[in-house]
């Protein structure tokens, strides 16, 4: 069974611009939670998303905003990039939101010049 | 805020078993205790989870103490594969959902 699949895996943006990552779960995985990683914050959680609902939110800015779709395919949004967004984001799924382990994809590592 | 406490780094000589601790002292009675590794370059790797008794898969085993308030992840025969930061997260079930509030974790080096 494929994993989670993260597009794309490198970008590269300047400061103000915007960017939308892209997130395909694990077939028949319903929930799709979003994180970002840096040196200096480590692992830190953004939303998560189950039935294209989001159930729980993390403590980042207005700035950073995600959906998800009927096939449970997920994307996160991040307007007026600054220097300080660069950073790994990872996207897990779970089948459901009952505590069910959560599977990560590799990422997509963001560089705001 | 994190609620487990991991020693920064570990070494451990390949093929012998990885005993990597956590404390997880406040945990309360619904948390379960989970463990995920991340080696460089990759994401986070479910290894195991438990709420109190003993649990083992193909990768690993869990201990858990009685009193809940610490475990520990072994991994019985390390390879150098096994390189990488292990994470000891408390989460509870239902309630926080998909939310995980991982620490520092621990890097974890095996050697030949």
């Amino acid at each position: 069974k494929a994993g989670v699949t993260q597009t794309p895996r490198y970008l590269i943006k300047t400061r103000g611009q915007q960017v939308t990552l892209s997130c395909s779960p694990i077939s028949g995985h319903r929930s799709v939670s979003w994180y970002q990683q840096t040196p200096g914050q480590g692992l830190q959680f953004l939303f998560e998303y189950f039935s294209e609902t989001q159930r729980n939110k993390g403590n980042f800015p207005g700035r950073f905003s995600g959906r998800q779709f009927s096939n449970s395919r997920s994307e996160m949004n991040v307007s007026t990039l600054e220097l300080g967004d660069s950073a790994l984001y990872l996207c897990a799924s779970s089948l459901d939101v009952t505590g069910q382990p959560q599977h990560f994809g590799d990422g997509t590592r963001l560089s705001i010049l | 805020d994190a609620k487990t406490t991991q020693p920064p780094s570990m070494d451990c000589a390949e093929g012998r078993a990885a005993n990597l601790p956590c404390n997880h002292s406040t945990i309360s009675g619904n948390e379960y205790v989970y463990w995920y590794r991340q080696i460089h370059s990759q994401g986070p790797q479910y290894i195991i989870h438990g709420l109190k008794n003993n649990e083992t898969n193909e990768m690993a085993s869990l201990i858990i103490t009685e009193d809940r308030k610490s475990s520990t992840l072994i991994l019985p025969h390390a390879t150098l594969r096994d390189t990488a930061v292990y994470y000891c997260i408390v989460r509870v079930f239902l309630v926080q959902g998909g939310k995980l509030i991982f620490g520092q974790g621990t890097e974890l080096s095996v050697k030949p």
